[in-house]
């Protein structure tokens, strides 16, 4: 267990829709990184926060946006859905100075 | 970020050593080298990271070439645990105390057989 919680575990949706994926990081870190996985695309860094703020920003379509809350946990938003946004997404927290990521055991979403 | 090359895929039989290669020819000196694997169903999980210097932790060593253009993860003793997509990642230093993001390539795919 890596001490980084993401709900839900499967969400199934239909174009057009819009869904939240949240992530809550491990007690204590102030990182937090959203990925997505898919067949095709591989593991894509979508965005980072760290301690309420965007820190860096990846492959993120403009359909999707994120934002980190006062108690560090974390919620990823994605609106228009298409069919080929159908993938596990991937939440990973840090802690400050360390190199070490975490990562929950992701949200699937399929997108039909 | 600098990138790596792995093989697609490995093979190894329990309970002997894996080395997995990993080149990276175009590391500039302020680039860590992470290791991670992704088990089964699972998200990615870290195996150990280095700089200059080889590393050992409990689950593997990495070991560094002296011009560091590649590394090599070393598993022990492998187990049916252990099969898994191992990724190599640069992480440049540069960005900051605070940003540690990774980019992910395809890894090798770690077959064990029993």
């Amino acid at each position: 267990d890596s001490g980084v919680t993401q709900t839900p575990k499967h969400l199934i949706t239909a174009t057009g829709q819009r869904v939240t994926l949240r992530c809550s990081p491990r007690s204590g870190d102030l990182s937090v990184y959203w990925y997505q996985q898919s067949l095709d695309q591989g593991l894509q860094f979508l965005i980072q926060y760290y301690n309420g703020e965007e820190r860096a920003k990846g492959n993120i379509l403009e359909r999707f946006s994120a934002q980190q809350f006062p108690d560090l946990h974390s919620e990823l938003n994605l609106s228009s859905l298409e069919l080929g946004d159908s993938a596990l997404y991937f939440c990973a927290s840090s802690a400050t100075g360390d190199e070490k990521l975490f990562f929950g055991s992701g949200t699937q979403l399929s997108v039909l | 970020d600098a990138k790596t090359t792995q093989p697609n895929s490995m093979e190894s039989n329990e309970e002997e050593p894996v080395h997995l290669p990993c080149n990276h020819s175009t590391i500039s000196g302020t680039d860590y080298i992470h290791w991670y694997r992704q088990l089964p169903s699972q998200g990615p999980e870290y195996v150990i990271h280095g700089l200059t210097s080889n590393v050992n932790n409990r689950m593997a060593s990495l070991a560094i070439a002296e011009d560091r253009k590649s590394s090599t993860l070393i598993l022990h003793r492998a187990t049916l645990r252990d099969a898994a997509v191992y990724y190599c990642i640069l992480r440049d230093d540069r960005s900051g105390g605070s940003n540690y993001k990774l980019t992910f390539g395809k890894g090798t795919l770690l077959t064990v057989n029993p």
